[in-house]
């Protein structure tokens, strides 16, 4: 079975500082996604970032990055330039291939302090 | 038109209530789900439906009554619930594109239910 653990329940960090969220998992399987959602305050779930366990390119997207490691199972996410909008309940989360369901962590309570 | 929208965004229900939750998108998705978050908690899986037939029940309770009368539209008929069953009820749409190994998943904002 699969398991996704994040280790920060909460963090905060001031406007225009760099945060990394950690998430490590543990799989079996070769073939995987790796996930971070953002859940903002009463908004709705987005996916953020995502990363094909294949490729040994860290994926980005603008402003948010993720450093994979997979002999290591790790896959944390690298704010830069954090804003007040990222305030946010960030899930990391694995899905296999060929499959719908997605395996979540317990998430990460990240504010944004101005 | 990327949007899941779902309906209402609060409930509040009695134990011998029956209510129905409705979940809707006009992506041309062929894959709906719903998920259950409770507070400070992450989603989790309740049903998934391929291509309008139950592809995925996680042993969930015989109150919840999925129905996917379209390719468009997903509801869930609750009956009997419990106060414990009081959650966010998120759904979220697919494409299923067979031959694809990964079809993002697209959520709705979720509805409120609160059982007294």
């Amino acid at each position: 079975a699969q398991t996704v653990t994040q280790s920060q329940p909460e963090m905060s960090v001031q406007e225009a500082e760099t945060v990394t969220l950690s998430c490590t998992y543990d799989t079996s399987e070769n073939n995987y996604y790796l996930f971070w959602y953002k859940q903002p305050p009463s908004r709705q779930m987005i996916l953020v970032i995502r990363q094909e366990a294949y490729k040994q390119q860290n994926a980005t997207e603008n402003r948010f990055s993720v450093n994979f490691q997979k002999a290591a199972k790790s896959f944390s996410l690298k704010i830069s330039d954090s804003q007040l909008g990222d305030t946010a309940m960030y899930f990391c989360a694995f899905m296999k291939h060929w499959d719908d369901k997605i395996i979540f962590g317990k998430g990460t309570r990240l504010h944004i302090l101005p | 038109d990327t949007e899941v929208t779902q309906t209402p965004k609060h409930l509040v229900m009695g134990m011998t209530n029956k209510k129905s939750l409705k979940c809707e998108q006009h992506m041309g998705h062929r894959a709906m789900y719903w998920y259950k978050q409770k507070a400070k908690k992450p989603p989790e899986l309740m049903f998934v439906y391929s291509y309008e037939k139950l592809s995925i029940n996680e042993s969930v309770p015989s109150r919840f009554s999925p129905e996917c009368p379209n390719s468009s539209l997903l509801n869930l008929h609750l009956h009997a619930l419990q106060p414990e069953d009081s959650a966010l009820y998120l759904c979220a749409s697919s494409q299923d594109l067979k031959g694809s190994s990964y079809n993002e998943q697209f959520f709705g904002p979720g509805t409120r239910l609160t059982v007294l």
